[in-house]
């Protein structure tokens, strides 16, 4: 079935860089954007940005711009989201989830991976 | 830039209707559809509703959109003990070229 599995927990100290992967299986990786989403404790959803797995193309919420990158390696049908310098408000859940539809970036999420604790602490 | 404003919380007993708004600007519900989604407790969310008043596959008749001006909603009739959940209103901006989330709404069942 159409799926996506994400990394597991991480605990980093402010300042450092984490890496999330998602990987997905059920269908053509490349005709589906993927987007990534967070949740902070007891917070709602933030929108982070989304890659185009066929292109490589990306964009970000401003907030993120020069701290996050997304990858993707085709090879094995996983997306990836590296966010730097982190601090203790990126505490949060972080979740990749599919576009609905093929070839398009303005959809609905209609996939979403199970999401990856990222605790950061001193 | 386009905020979309929700009630932090709705609630009914089993059985009723509840409804709740998401509300926006002309730039934002007034000009792309809405997608709500479902967060059940310790949960990914979920998709619930697409362009405006479509349900994916498996998601009950119970679950309905509708979208009018610059305001949205989500109608839940026949309320059910796992209705308990979050639920979020959700479009893309085309000015932000991104995602814009409403601030959620927890339905409590009582």
């Amino acid at each position: 079935q159409v799926q996506l599995v994400q990394s597991g927990a991480e605990v980093k100290k402010p300042g450092a860089s984490v890496k999330v992967s998602c990987k997905a299986s059920g269908y053509t990786f490349t005709g589906y954007y993927m987007h990534w989403v967070r949740q902070a404790p007891g917070q709602g959803l933030e929108w982070m940005g989304w890659i185009n797995p066929y292109t490589g193309g990306t964009d970000f919420a401003q907030k993120f711009q020069g701290r996050v990158t997304l990858t993707r390696d085709t090879s094995i049908s996983t997306a990836y989201m590296d966010l730097r310098r982190l601090r203790s408000d990126d505490t949060a859940v972080y979740y990749c989830a599919r576009l609905r539809a093929q070839n398009t970036v303005t959809d609905a999420l209609d996939i979403w991976g199970q999401g990856t604790m990222v605790t950061v602490s001193s | 830039q386009s905020v979309l404003t929700q009630p932090p919380s709705a609630s009914g007993t089993p059985g009723q209707r509840v409804t709740i708004s998401c509300s926006g600007s002309s730039s934002g519900i007034g000009s792309n559809t809405v997608n709500w989604y479902q967060q059940l407790p310790g949960a990914a969310p979920r998709l619930l509703i697409y362009s405006d008043d479509q349900r994916p596959s498996g998601v009950p008749d119970r679950f309905s959109g509708s979208r009018s001006g610059t305001s949205a909603s989500l109608a839940i009739s026949g309320l059910q003990s796992e209705d308990e959940a979050d639920y979020y209103c959700a479009l893309w901006d085309d000015s932000l070229f991104g995602v814009v989330f409403g601030g959620g709404t927890k339905v409590t069942v009582l």
